[in-house]
């Protein structure tokens, strides 16, 4: 039962657009939420996170929003840069439990298009 | 320049055989982790280790083998006993073991195939 979804494997950008990655949970417990983005052949880097108590959450370019009625977040990129392609994870767990709770999702391939 | 070293980056075995993944941190992190990646999955938590001779099932870790005799060090054994081998396998660690204050820093992984 996959707790975490994201419902689209891949997702194609135009450089300098917005690029938007959605994710959507079943678990109402989960509190805390992080996003981690990958290259190929290379381990998972953190990339931001955010709390429940929290809709927002901005870092430079990379902006996520959570509403915690419809179970969903989404990482906004703008602009989106060649250097963003990559695999995008979003992850949740509840918060004061361990790191060994993080629950992953699927994966987003973001490709941006110079 | 601290990280994590996951060796070798790529592995073949023949079906049958076991094979250890080597897992090394220099970040001075107390827990580690193995996960499993596979495609059109999310990851998957095989073992996890918070403390020195300590480690904790995951959710997926029927046909591993793990141990922690050192800090800096979480070598995963994938034993015959696993029936899908093939996969892109993670180590990772973390200050402590709440993911709140302590994003998970992972190596580069090994890409294991058993044929």
């Amino acid at each position: 039962d996959q707790q975490v979804k994201q419902n689209s494997p891949s997702l194609s950008v135009q450089e300098g657009r917005i690029s938007i990655l959605n994710c959507d949970y079943t678990n109402s417990m989960f509190d805390y939420f992080l996003w981690y983005k990958k290259y190929p052949a290379e381990g998972p880097t953190f990339l931001i996170s955010i709390s429940s108590i929290k809709d927002k959450n901005e870092d430079g370019r990379f902006t996520v929003f959570l509403n915690k009625s419809a179970k969903h977040l989404s990482l906004h990129i703008v602009p989106s840069q060649p250097g963003d392609s990559a695999v995008y994870f979003c992850a949740a767990f509840i918060s004061n439990f361990g790191n060994e709770k993080l629950t992953f999702g699927t994966g987003t391939r973001l490709t941006i298009i110079p | 320049d601290g990280g994590i070293t996951q060796s070798p980056k790529y592995l073949f075995r023949k079906e049958g055989q076991n094979v250890t993944l080597s897992c090394e941190q220099n970040l001075n992190h107390d827990a580690m982790y193995w996960y499993r990646q596979d495609p059109g999955q999310g990851l998957r938590l095989i073992y996890y280790s918070q403390i020195v001779n300590d480690f904790q099932k995951g959710d997926i870790a029927e046909g591993y083998s793990v141990s922690r005799e050192k800090k800096e060090s979480f070598p995963l054994t994938v034993t015959s006993a696993q029936k899908n081998p093939t996969a892109f396998y993670l180590c990772a660690s973390s200050i402590f073991g709440d993911a709140n204050n302590s994003p998970l820093h992972f190596g580069n992984g090994t890409r294991l195939t058993v044929t």
